[in-house]
């Protein structure tokens, strides 16, 4: 099983769709999540931090269920600009004992005009 | 965040070559990552660059084929060595910002190997 787990997609939506994304993670002892946005053939840019309480930045919510170990993110009213892959994060301790990054696989999202 | 360059952008090799990559940030960081992406998949982390002291290698990366040099809190290096196909890949550095887990990465090296 792998450690982050996403629908790889393709999730095609109509422009001012409402889409969500999900992520599973395997190791409970996770301390951090993020949502990363990765244009074609650019780096990963950071979207948004996901806290316990869940968090919201315009039109992106993010919510973090810790008995589940589910991630998710919310797009509303999405853009054509939304169209990306959106990388799920978790930030665990590795084998070494330091935390590093976990990506899962990406979640590609294209709307449609 | 801060600012990250990496040169060279791009660069097509031969077999058996080596490259080095560098990897400068605007601000003094404590962490540094070198992390691959290769094509169609997500990022793996190869090391985690520390300053004054030896690379940590994740499983699977070993210090003879990816020897990474950090000899301050701006700048990094990592060097590909005897180059397979198999190497031809995205790498890309990353930072993580002051007192937080939020990390920050570089525009890529995208290495064909012929």
């Amino acid at each position: 099983r792998k450690e982050v787990e996403q629908d790889p997609g393709p999730f095609n939506v109509p422009e001012g769709a409402t889409v969500a994304f999900n992520c599973t993670y395997s190791n409970s002892a996770s301390q951090s999540f993020f949502w990363y946005r990765q244009d074609c053939r650019k780096e990963p840019k950071l979207l948004m931090s996901v806290y316990s309480s869940g968090n919201e930045d315009g039109r992106f919510t993010a919510q973090l269920n810790r008995a589940s170990q589910y991630i998710s993110l919310l797009i509303r009213d999405s853009k054509l600009s939304d169209s990306a892959t959106y990388l799920c994060v978790v930030n665990a301790k590795g084998a070494s004992g330091t935390y590093k990054y976990i990506f899962g696989t990406g979640t590609r999202l294209k709307v449609l005009a | 965040s801060a600012v990250i360059s990496q040169k060279p952008s791009r660069d097509i090799c031969q077999r058996g070559t080596s490259l080095t990559i560098q990897c400068q940030v605007d601000s003094q960081v404590t962490m540094m990552f070198w992390y691959r992406q290769q094509p169609g998949q997500s990022l793996t982390l190869i090391a985690t660059a520390n300053q004054g002291s030896e690379a940590t290698y994740e499983s699977g990366f070993v210090i003879d084929k990816f020897p990474i040099s950090r000899p301050n809190l701006t700048f990094s290096t990592l060097t590909v060595s005897n180059m397979s196909p198999e190497d031809s890949s995205i790498y890309l550095c990353s930072v993580r910002g002051q007192g937080s887990y939020e990390q920050y990465f570089g525009p890529g090296t995208r290495l064909t190997v012929t």
